[in-house]
């Protein structure tokens, strides 16, 4: 398929385990972006790649999460040491830069990740 | 920090018949985007439709307009001949319109229900 893909689709953690979220964007997309979504709420912005490098991680909660992008395609999130409070759908999105500068974030169908 | 407000937690409508989802938002900036987004159960986010600031005029997808008043910083979506597939939680969301891609800052989401 064309789409953001995300695996697994579903994560159950016992708490303190280490967990890895994968996102593969659509091919080409330079911009990769991680949102956190918790029951009932918007998502919010955790953090930014544009290829490989970070930009922006001002939204990630903890220094238990870290994010990376290596070869500026493929990313993985990985929360270390899973608290309740992580429970989640962690969405990932992608865009490629626009002529106007109006990049469209194509969002994947997220992981659902739940803390026991 | 920019703010996006949906205060209608829950919606419902009649199919055929139009519906109007409110959201304000909070910003001291005067250039930037606002966008509309479905979410169906599942789970995948999906663009419905987008407004440049900058642009007096409200943009329009088929069924779907919205009314864009910047000085009231009011940015709801109108859906005209509402359908059983348009039942989803719609999400508004802002994004700065500084250089390079950026995060989007959502609301909390209306639940759109549509009665056959």
């Amino acid at each position: 398929g064309a789409g953001v893909s995300q695996s697994p689709r579903y994560k159950v953690a016992k708490r303190g385990q280490d967990v890895a979220l994968r996102c593969d964007p659509i091919s080409g997309h330079v911009s990769l972006f991680w949102y956190q979504q918790a029951l009932g709420q918007g998502p919010e912005f955790l953090t930014y790649f544009q290829n490989e490098a970070q930009l922006d991680k001002s939204g990630l909660p903890s220094d238990r999460f870290f994010a990376e992008r290596p070869e500026g395609s493929v990313s993985t999130l990985k929360i270390q040491r899973t608290q309740q409070e992580d429970s989640a759908v962690y969405l990932c999105a992608s865009s490629f830069p626009g002529v106007a500068g109006v990049e469209t974030q194509y969002f994947g169908p997220g992981t659902r990740l739940l803390v026991l | 920090a920019q703010t996006v407000t949906q205060s209608q937690p829950e919606m419902s409508v009649q199919e055929a018949e139009t519906v109007t989802l409110s959201c304000t938002y909070d910003t001291s900036e005067s250039d930037y985007y606002l966008f509309w987004y479905k979410q169906p159960p599942s789970r995948q986010m999906i663009l419905v439709i987008r407004q440049e600031a900058y642009k007096q005029q409200n943009a329009t997808e088929n069924r779907f307009s919205v009314n864009f008043q910047k000085a009231a910083k009011s940015f709801s979506l109108k859906i005209s001949d509402s359908q059983l597939g348009d039942a989803a939680m719609y999400f508004c969301a802002y994004r700065t319109s500084g250089g390079g891609a950026d995060g989007l800052t959502f609301g909390k989401g209306t639940h759109l229900i549509i009665q056959p």
